[in-house]
This record gives structure tokens, C-alpha cells and sequence, in this order.
């Protein structure tokens, strides 16, 4: 079936460092993608989002980059900080359904 | 930015009772709202599309006669776990889209509903 997986399931870096969370895709007609941030206890928080016409989309101190070639979904953090220990979740969209495909999830644990 | 929310935030129920999760969207409509399940440790899994003033569409495998969902307005879908069990267990979580312009369909999420069934 479709699926959205992960490369890494857990990420430890040093606070300040910058962080990359790798993310690969199955579904070639998916068109949008998300990524989302999931503390302890509480429902997923929008990150950053990316179509499938850009190869790249900056936020602050986000970037989302996408290869449609490979199917390859990443998220770069720049200098992080202890706030962004999370677990963090791409998402796939197909264009003709609103329905999302979660990936299995990637921790990032910041370290003082 | 658009807010759902998600009542109550935890429940522990008696094995063989029913319980009821409400999800709203407190400052736009939502035609269709998400329901998800995640275990934990898991990632979110896909339940249900609830669709305002018609049936839900199910996942395969998820018993539509045991996860009622009803969205009787533009603001409010609720799930029922009927006779639940230990192993409905989980974290429940909502979304719902915020069409804001053709070309931003971004899912906002509540903050999801711990069923304990004991």
C-alpha cells in the first residue's frame, strides 16, 4: 500500500547545531506535503507545508525541501533549541483527496 | 491561526460503555473533519472522514458500527466508542482543513482526547 516512511527514528543534536529530519514517499501523485511537530500528550502542530511545483520552502528557522525525483521529503531546523525536542511527522496529500498519509515519525532530542 | 478543539481532553472508562469525543472548529466552518487514532510510540493512523450533513467514510478495517461519527454542523463532528474495550485504548485526535485559498489546504489539529478503557 501507500506509505510514508522515515529514515531515522530517533535524532540527538547539540543545541545551536542545525537538524535535518529525512522523510521518503511512495505516492508519486501525492502533491502536498506537510510536516508537523508533536510534543508529549498533544495533537500535531503545523510546521511547514510544500507543493509539489517548489523544490524548496523557507519559514523561520524551517526549511522544507523536496525531490520529487526520489521521492525525498526533508526538514531542516536551524540552530536548535531545547523547544524543538519533539517528534516530528511528514505528511502526504493526494491532490484529489483531502486525506493525509502520515510517515512512522522521527524524534529529535536537543541537547544543552 | 484556526483552532479545533477537542472534548474531553482525557477519558477512563468501565470496559462495555460508550464514550463520546466531540471535535469543533472554534473560529471557521468545517465541511470535513479527520479522526485519527495513535498508539503510542506510533504514528497517526487515518480512522474516518467525517463529511457535515452526510455519511462518514471509514478506513479499511476501522468497524464503522463500533466508531460512530456524527457531524450535524459545520463546527462539530463527534466520535462514539461504543462498547469499548482495553484495546481501543489509544489517543484520539481531530483535524479538520482550513480552505483558506486554492491553494492552501493545511490541516489543523486538536489536541487530541487519551481514552483509557479499563
Amino acid at each position: 500500500g501507500e506509505s510514508v516512511g522515515l529514515h531515522l527514528p530517533t535524532l540527538s543534536v547539540q543545541e545551536g547545531d542545525n537538524s535535518i529530519i529525512n522523510c521518503a514517499y511512495s505516492n508519486s501523485a501525492s502533491d502536498y506535503f506537510i510536516w508537523y511537530k508533536q510534543e508529549s500528550g498533544k495533537g500535531p502542530q503545523f510546521i511547514i507545508d510544500i507543493r509539489s511545483n517548489m523544490d524548496k520552502r523557507q519559514g523561520q528557522r524551517v526549511t522544507v525541501l523536496l525531490n520529487k525525483t526520489v521521492k525525498h521529503l526533508s526538514l531542516q531546523i536551524a540552530a536548535t533549541q531545547p523547544g524543538d525536542s519533539a517528534v516530528y511527522f511528514c505528511a502526504e496529500q493526494d491532490g484529489g483527496y483531502n486525506k493525509l498519509i502520515f510517515g512512522a515519525g522521527t524524534r529529535l532530542a536537543v541537547h544543552p | 491561526g484556526a483552532v479545533v478543539s477537542q472534548h474531553p481532553s482525557w477519558v477512563i472508562c468501565k470496559s462495555g460503555t460508550s464514550v463520546k469525543i466531540e471535535c469543533r472548529s472554534l473560529d471557521f466552518q468545517a465541511t470535513t473533519m479527520f479522526w485519527y487514532r495513535q498508539f503510542p510510540k506510533q504514528s497517526l493512523m487515518l480512522m474516518a472522514t467525517s463529511n457535515e450533513g452526510s455519511k462518514a467514510t471509514y478506513e479499511q478495517g476501522v468497524e464503522k458500527d463500533k466508531f460512530l461519527i456524527n457531524h450535524a454542523s459545520l463546527t462539530l463532528s463527534t466520535l462514539t466508542v461504543t462498547s469499548a474495550h482495553p484495546e481501543d485504548s489509544s489517543f484520539y485526535i481531530c483535524s479538520a482543513p482550513l480552505l483558506a485559498t486554492p491553494s492552501t489546504d493545511t490541516q489543523y489539529f486538536g489536541p487530541g482526547t487519551r481514552l483509557t478503557v479499563l
